[in-house]
């Protein structure tokens, strides 16, 4: 079992629809959770991170922590053509300053 | 912002060849990392260094060695190229050591094929 489980997708919606995006963990000692979004031919560059557990929001986006379950999601509200890109979720702790990252889940937003 | 800077956005080498890949941040960062990145594969840690002249192993370090003489600058060499070294290669860099989300700050990918 990899540390850090994501589905690669697909995920294709409709513009104006919400989005969640998740990973679930087997490693307890994570403490910092990220999530980069990387966009066709380019790097990825760091949307949003958290520290433990709870919720945080920027604008139309909101990463949210249940470190009970080992479960992290990014939720996209009104989703728009411009958030197709892959996302990568990251994690990070245990005496280990490398994070850790998922696969990425594709997501494809249609007009 | 941070900038992280891959001088070579796209290569085409030959089987044997040696391949150098550069890359430079130029916000005084005290880690770097090399990762590949293959469909379905995800990011693969090849080399990292948290200091000038230091360097550590990643989880696929065989066929790659890095050097990292100046703070700034850390390559990536492929002694002798083979076709499963065709991948897009990233660069990162970060601040933060034993503390904080150490946070990466990538470049913008050198896609290297090998013929």
């Amino acid at each position: 079992q990899k540390e850090v489980e994501q589905d690669p997708g697909p995920l294709s919606v409709p513009e104006g629809a919400i989005v969640s995006l998740n990973c679930t963990y087997s490693n307890s000692a994570f403490q910092y959770f990220m999530w980069y979004r990387q966009y066709s031919r380019k790097g990825p560059e760091l949307l949003m991170y958290t520290y433990s557990s709870g919720n945080k929001e920027d604008g139309r986006f909101t990463a949210q922590v249940d470190k009970s379950s080992k479960y992290i999601s990014l939720f996209i509200r009104d989703s728009q053509p411009s958030d197709s890109a892959t996302y990568l979720c990251a994690m990070r702790g245990g005496g280990s300053y490398i994070p850790t990252f998922g696969r990425g889940t594709s997501l494809i937003v249609h007009p | 912002d941070v900038k992280v800077t891959q001088s070579s956005r796209y290569l085409v080498k030959r089987t044997g060849e040696k391949v150098f890949l550069e890359c430079v941040q130029d916000m005084d960062h005290e880690n770097m990392f090399w990762y590949r990145q293959d469909p379905g594969l995800g990011l693969r840690l090849i080399y990292f260094s948290y200091d000038v002249k230091m360097k550590e192993k990643g989880d696929i370090p065989e066929g790659y060695s890095v050097s990292r003489e100046k703070k700034e600058r850390f390559s990536l060499i492929l002694e002798s190229a083979s076709t499963n070294q065709t991948s897009m290669y990233l660069c990162a860099s970060s601040l933060d050591g034993d503390s904080g989300a150490n946070v990466l700050t990538f470049g913008a990918g050198s896609r290297l094929t090998v013929l």
